[in-house]
């Protein structure tokens, strides 16, 4: 149980496109996901908090107009990055907090590649 | 402020012993977790202790937390070249349901 699904696994993108990645929840409800990015050989960072039926809530400097995020229903959360460019390239991952399990733990997805030409 | 540092690299011969350490600087952290990450894959969760322990076993591997220190370190026993990946600790204020603030990360090698 518990397990959280991307797609795209991976993309390559032009400049000046915008891109989603979807993240979804598969066995479970999940009030509330996260959106990660992690650059090559870094950790990973917290861009932002997304919550069910509102507005997500971004972590300083993170620009909100750039990376859209939706979180429509209970099993997905979609990050639109737009207007991409080439130091947008990273490894985005999503994680969700399942509120009917204990509460100590993500569950995280396997992560989408992007790659912007 | 959160901060949480991890030493690069940690290179093993197999059959050994593996220690990664980690330190945090917030004091309010509740849970304290580490995470194995292979190439180009999401996050596993390894295991977890919650603040008010002190060390905590599972299996092959052994967590051991020094509050005064702010400092959390992983024991992988009979390390196995199936064990190479990065591993993160990462620490969260109230529960792995909030945000999760993670370390630099170890790069982990095992040789045969």
């Amino acid at each position: 149980g518990a397990v959280v699904s991307q797609h795209p696994s991976w993309v390559i993108c032009k400049s000046g496109t915008s891109v989603k990645i979807e993240c979804r929840s598969l066995d479970f409800q999940a009030t509330t996901m996260f959106w990660y990015r992690q650059f090559p050989k870094q950790s990973l960072m917290l861009m932002a908090t997304s919550n069910e039926g509102s507005k997500a809530t971004y972590e300083q400097g993170v620009e909100k107009d750039k990376f859209l995020i939706n979180h429509a229903s209970l099993t997905l959360s979609t990050l639109t990055v737009t207007s991409a460019h080439p130091e947008d390239s990273s490894f985005y991952i999503c994680s969700a907090r399942d509120p009917g399990r204990t509460d100590y733990e993500q569950y995280f997805g396997p992560g989408t590649r992007l790659t912007v030409t | 402020g959160e901060d949480v540092e991890q030493s690069l690299f940690l290179s093993v011969r197999e059959g050994d012993s593996s220690v990664i350490n980690c330190t945090y600087t917030d004091s309010s952290s509740t849970y304290l977790y580490w995470y194995k990450q292979e190439p180009g894959a999401g996050l596993q969760l390894l295991t977890y202790i919650f603040s008010n322990m002190d060390m905590k076993q599972d299996q092959r591997l052994t967590v051991l937390l020094n509050k005064k220190d702010k400092h959390l370190s992983l024991r992988i026993a009979d390390t196995q070249t199936g064990d190479s990946a990065i591993y993160f600790c990462a620490e969260s204020l109230g529960g792995g349901g909030n945000k999760l603030t993670f370390g630099t990360g170890t790069q982990l090698k095992v040789e045969l």
